[in-house]
């Protein structure tokens, strides 16, 4: 069972166009909900985070929304650039008893920014 | 400040031999991690480590897989005997912290094994 489903599987956007790709998760324990960045043969790398108390977080380009009602999060890329063509990944942590976090992945989506 | 450092970074051996992965984590990290990841999927966690002890192995197939941290640096992550479905990316991550809010984890590039 995917807990964090990730849409779409692919994007091909042009330069300069806005990316968004979203998730939606149904652990309401979830508490914590990264997107990392991953380029080939390369590991993930932490983009950027929000937390289920605010509803949107902005660090340069990229922008995460956040829906705690209906469950769903979303990065936004604006300003496309060549370079920003990886996979990204959405994750939610989810604390349970113990202390044991965990994160919990999506499947990824492949972004590829056409110039 | 240094990476999280895997070795190696590419391995091929035939199925039923054994292989090894070593990691060396960011200085002053004291969770460690591995991960699995098979082609266009997440990231899979196989085992986390806490200092020395391992927390939450309860994804690592225990027939097969076995891990160790030893003083609570480096790690080893072993697979004897190998599977044709083992082919796959063992990543390696650590994070600062171990009871934090912060849940930030640091990946090494990652070991590309596959399996003949």
């Amino acid at each position: 069972q995917q807990q964090v489903k990730q849409s779409p599987q692919s994007l091909i956007v042009q330069k300069g166009g806005i990316s968004i790709i979203n998730c939606a998760y149904e652990n309401t324990a979830f508490d914590y909900f990264p997107w990392y960045q991953q380029f080939p043969g390369k590991g993930p790398a932490l983009l950027i985070a929000i937390r289920p108390d605010v509803s949107e977080k902005k660090e340069g380009r990229f922008t995460i929304s956040f829906n705690k009602s209906a469950k769903q999060f979303s990065l936004h890329i604006m300003d496309s650039q060549p370079g920003d063509s990886a996979t990204y990944f959405c994750a939610a942590r989810a604390r349970n008893a113990g202390n044991n976090r965990k994160l919990i992945w999506g499947l990824g989506t492949s972004l590829a920014v056409n110039p | 400040e240094a990476g999280v450092v895997q070795s190696p970074r590419y391995k091929i051996i035939e199925k039923k031999q054994p292989v090894a992965f070593w990691c060396n984590p960011i200085s002053g990290h004291n969770t460690l991690y591995w991960y699995r990841q098979n082609l266009g999927q997440g990231p899979e966690l196989l085992i986390r480590y806490e200092n020395e002890e391992a927390v939450d192995d309860s994804q690592l197939p225990k027939d097969r897989f076995s891990a160790e941290r030893l003083k609570g640096v480096d790690s080893t992550l072993k697979i004897q005997p190998a599977e044709l479905g083992d082919s796959a990316v063992y990543l390696c991550a650590s994070s600062p912290e171990s009871a934090g809010v912060s849940d930030t984890q640091y990946f090494g590039p990652g070991t590309r094994l596959t399996v003949l």
